[in-house]
């Protein structure tokens, strides 16, 4: 199935931990997003990568750390889990060119306990 | 800074009753406006994309429109598989992240 896959789907961690997200796209696709959805379902750009190359980083602490090894691939690393830090983050993807049309994976619940 | 809101944010219709949801947005120059539908655990789906005031698109039970401060995603003869989040997003010109409303729950009930 040609998708956006995430894993892992859910993740339960304590405060302190460090953790990663991974991210794989086989749409062709040549630009990836790391969202955050909080608790009152808003979505929230953190960051983009474009050919490897970071193109957006909003406002998000600095022990988040995306990585893009690849087009098809996009990371997310985090450092000394805060409470605040429990969301679900979803990974998306998107063609350059007239069109911007996003899609989305399945994303990861991460609660930090 | 790029603004949507969107109303009702809880509708509940009977199947077969027609309804729309409202998408109201404040953007510096529009590149397009987007509707996604999700699912309870799930990412959201992509539905429609309108690029400028008076554009349609349709599928299935939904239409899209859009004018130059807000869209409407009118449902017809909804079913209790429309039930769903449904959420509007704008893309500004010159950026690429989307910016979204918060979305409307939908529960069709048969």
């Amino acid at each position: 199935d040609t998708a956006v896959s995430q894993t892992p789907k859910y993740l339960v961690t304590q405060m302190g931990n460090d953790k990663s997200i991974k991210c794989e796209q086989n749409l062709g696709h040549d630009t990836m997003y790391w969202y955050k959805q909080d608790s009152k379902k808003f979505l929230k750009i953190m960051f983009s990568y474009n050919n490897k190359e970071l193109i957006i980083n909003e406002t998000v602490p600095n022990r988040f750390s995306p990585k893009s090894p690849d087009k098809a691939h996009l990371n997310l690393h985090i450092n000394s889990l805060e409470l605040g830090d429990s969301a679900v983050y979803f990974c998306a993807s998107s063609k350059t060119g007239d069109r911007f049309e996003q899609y989305f994976g399945p994303g990861t619940r991460l609660t930090v306990t | 800074e790029d603004q949507v809101t969107q109303s009702p944010e809880a509708l509940r219709l009977q199947e077969g009753e027609s309804s729309s949801l409202n998408c109201s947005y404040t953007v510096s120059g529009l590149r397009g406006l987007f509707w996604y539908r999700q699912d309870p655990g799930k990412g959201p789906e992509f539905l429609f994309t309108l690029y400028s005031a008076g554009e349609e698109k349709e599928k299935e039970r939904l239409k899209a429109t859009l004018t130059k401060k807000e869209s409407f995603l009118h449902i017809t003869a909804p079913k209790p598989e429309d039930s769903a989040t449904y959420l509007c997003a704008v893309q500004a010109t010159g950026r690429r992240a989307l910016t979204f409303g918060s979305g409307t729950r939908l529960q069709v009930q048969p």
